[in-house]
This record gives C-alpha cells, sequence and structure tokens, in this order.
C-alpha cells in the first residue's frame, strides 16, 4: 500500500525557516517525479515545486523560487521541502505527492504551517 | 501561467442528478488536464487524468472530457459520497501546474 507520511509542520514566525519532510512507503521511491502542493485555509489547491526521479530536475511555483527549495533522499525514501523567509501569505496545509502518469496520483495527509506576524 | 477559469464555483444538485463542472484554459494544454474530488478534512484524491482516462477505483459514473482549452468533469448519477469539492488541474508540459478554483457540489 502507498504511503505517504508528511511531517515537520508547525508555528514559525514571519521570516523563519521550517523544513518539511515526507516518508514514503509501499512503491519504489526512486522510480517517480515527486510534488508538493499546499492549501491555505479554507482555499484551493496550489501547486509548489516537482523534483524528478534523481533530484536534478526541480520545477517550483514563480513565486517560491528562491524561498523554497525541495530535495530528496532516494536512499532513505524521503522528500523534503525546504522553506525560508516565510511570509504570512504561506499558511498553509503541505502535502506531499506521488507523480505518476504526470500528475499526482498518491497525496499525504498533509502537514500544516502556520506563519505567525 | 496558465489561467484555469472553473465553473461553477456551487453547484446544489439532488443524489441521481447529472452534474456538469468545467474548467477552460488561458491557452491550449492539449489533454493534459486532470481532476480531483476532495473532502472536508481529507487530502485531494485523483478522479481524472489525460482530460479522460479513469483513475484505478474511480467509479465509472465519473467521465471527463475536453481538449484544447475547455473541459469537463462529468458525474452521470450523482451518489451521496460524491458531495465534496472538485478541482481541475492542468500539467502542460513546460508550464507550471496551476489548479482551477474549486467548485463545491452540495446537497439540494
Amino acid at each position: 500500500e502507498v504511503q505517504l507520511v508528511e511531517s515537520g509542520g508547525g508555528l514559525v514566525q514571519r521570516g523563519g525557516s521550517l523544513r518539511l519532510s515526507c516518508a514514503a512507503s509501499g512503491f519504489t521511491f526512486i522510480n517517480y517525479w515527486m510534488s508538493w502542493v499546499r492549501q491555505a485555509p479554507g482555499k484551493g489547491l496550489e501547486w509548489v515545486a516537482n523534483i524528478n526521479q534523481d533530484g536534478s530536475g526541480k520545477y517550483y511555483m514563480d513565486s517560491m523560487k528562491g524561498r523554497f527549495t525541495i530535495s530528496r533522499d532516494n536512499a532513505k525514501n524521503s522528500l523534503y521541502l525546504q522553506m525560508n523567509s516565510l511570509r504570512a501569505e504561506d499558511t498553509a496545509i503541505y502535502y506531499c505527492g506521488r507523480i505518476h502518469y504526470d500528475v499526482v496520483d498518491y497525496w499525504g495527509q498533509g502537514t500544516l504551517v502556520t506563519v505567525s506576524s | 501561467d496558465i489561467q484555469m477559469t472553473q465553473s461553477p464555483s456551487t453547484l446544489s444538485a439532488s443524489v441521481g442528478d447529472r452534474v456538469t463542472i468545467t474548467c477552460r484554459a488561458s491557452q491550449t494544454i492539449s489533454s493534459w488536464l486532470a481532476w480531483y474530488q476532495q473532502k472536508p478534512g481529507k487530502a485531494p484524491r485523483l478522479l481524472i487524468y489525460l482530460t479522460s482516462s479513469l483513475e484505478s477505483g474511480v467509479p465509472s459514473r465519473f467521465s471527463g472530457s475536453g481538449s484544447g482549452t475547455d473541459f469537463t468533469l462529468t458525474i452521470s448519477s450523482l451518489q451521496p459520497d460524491d458531495f465534496a469539492t472538485y478541482y481541475c488541474l492542468q500539467y502542460n508540459r513546460n508550464s507550471p501546474w496551476t489548479f482551477g478554483q474549486g467548485t463545491k457540489v452540495e446537497i439540494k
């Protein structure tokens, strides 16, 4: 069974940093692109970033370029999102997802990031 | 970036109704369009990818159609489990992914 479990969310001050993790199991992690998608409270879904199988290709939403970094450790079956210079508008549930047929087919349960001012 | 305009934002319907949700892209995206269902407090669930391909395990009452800039999700006979919010996603290569604003399907 495919499982994705996010962790690392919490309360952080504006301008601060946070590193999210996503532990993957139930599939061969190294074979798949992975993704981060977020959802602000009561709002819609917003794509954050994708990463290819070996980590050499990284793609970001323009508003997050330079502040967020997606990475992976295939030996640990783990996906990461380093978030710096956090703003109030980054407050959201952050989901990690497995990409299959070019879209996210499995999602984690999400981790909540709250940026306080 | 490609903008996705989803309509309606809210839809009131009864069990057994045929329901249609549309998404329009600001430029052609070929068939790079997916649909997700999300229930409160839960992660999204993939329903349809590549415009019309049904994800494994998704009931056949869900179907997708369209191409270019105009796309449709149809639920042929609405069931109690289908009351949720639905999102389209464009994933055209060489362009950032963008979601529609969502359509909340409510009980009439």
